[in-house]
């Protein structure tokens, strides 16, 4: 089946600096991938999005790296905020548009 | 316009018993999919009903159910519950099918 891993489980930053979130897929067939931020009691919610004929996508502080050759993508945070402790998950599309989940990297913002 | 909502948002149940979660989608998303959320495994895909029909289907026992209506709610249904299957269990809508999933807020299942 398809997998999707993190890096590294935890990340401590200090309010102001940016973040790196880092992902690990599986499948070179995914053909579109989103990160998601879920606040505890909170289902996931979208953040940004990226398909796999693009290598970077950037949203409001947020931007999304996509490295197809070795198959990792990555979530930059700029300026992170106490407002952005969080897990975030990335997520692959598959065959079948079916979506796989990683574990998740929880963020804690240190004031 | 409303999101994701589901009911109840949390539960308690005895091993053995079986339990239905319901999820009213967004407006016009005809693709309801469930996950299980758990801290060790993160989010397990379960299945997907897309116009009433069961369109993919996770790794799980069939002990896990669902169904979709015709005006796309759907509820899952788990029978002799084991403990195991304490979680978070999710419900996400979509529209098209083809990107991102609008997530609920989710049941939080305890089985003692």
């Amino acid at each position: 089946g398809e997998s999707v891993g993190l890096h590294l489980p935890t990340l401590s930053v200090q309010e102001g600096d940016n973040s790196i979130i880092n992902c690990a897929y599986s499948n070179s067939a995914s053909d579109y991938f989103i990160w998601y931020k879920q606040e505890s009691g909170k289902g996931p919610q979208f953040i940004i999005d990226i398909r796999s004929n693009m290598d970077k996508r950037q949203g409001q502080r947020v931007t999304v790296l996509l490295n197809k050759t070795v198959k990792h993508l990555s979530l930059q945070i700029a300026a992170t905020q106490p407002g952005d402790s969080a897990v975030y998950f990335c997520a692959e599309r598959a065959t079948g548009n079916q979506f796989y989940f990683g574990t998740g990297t929880s963020l804690t913002v240190i004031p | 316009k409303a999101g994701v909502t589901q009911t109840p948002r949390y539960l308690i149940k005895t091993r053995g018993q079986q339990v239905t979660l319901s999820c009213s989608p967004i407006s016009g998303h005809r693709s309801v999919s469930w996950y299980q959320q758990t801290p060790g495994q993160g989010l397990q895909f379960l299945f997907e009903y897309f116009s009433e029909t069961q369109r993919n289907k996770g790794n799980f026992p069939g002990r896990f159910s669902g169904r979709q209506f015709s005006n796309s709610r759907s509820e899952m249904n788990v029978s002799t519950l084991e403990l195991g299957d304490s979680a978070l269990y999710l419900c996400a809508s979509t529209a098209d099918r083809v990107y991102g999933y609008t997530f609920g807020s989710g049941t939080r299942l305890t089985v003692v």
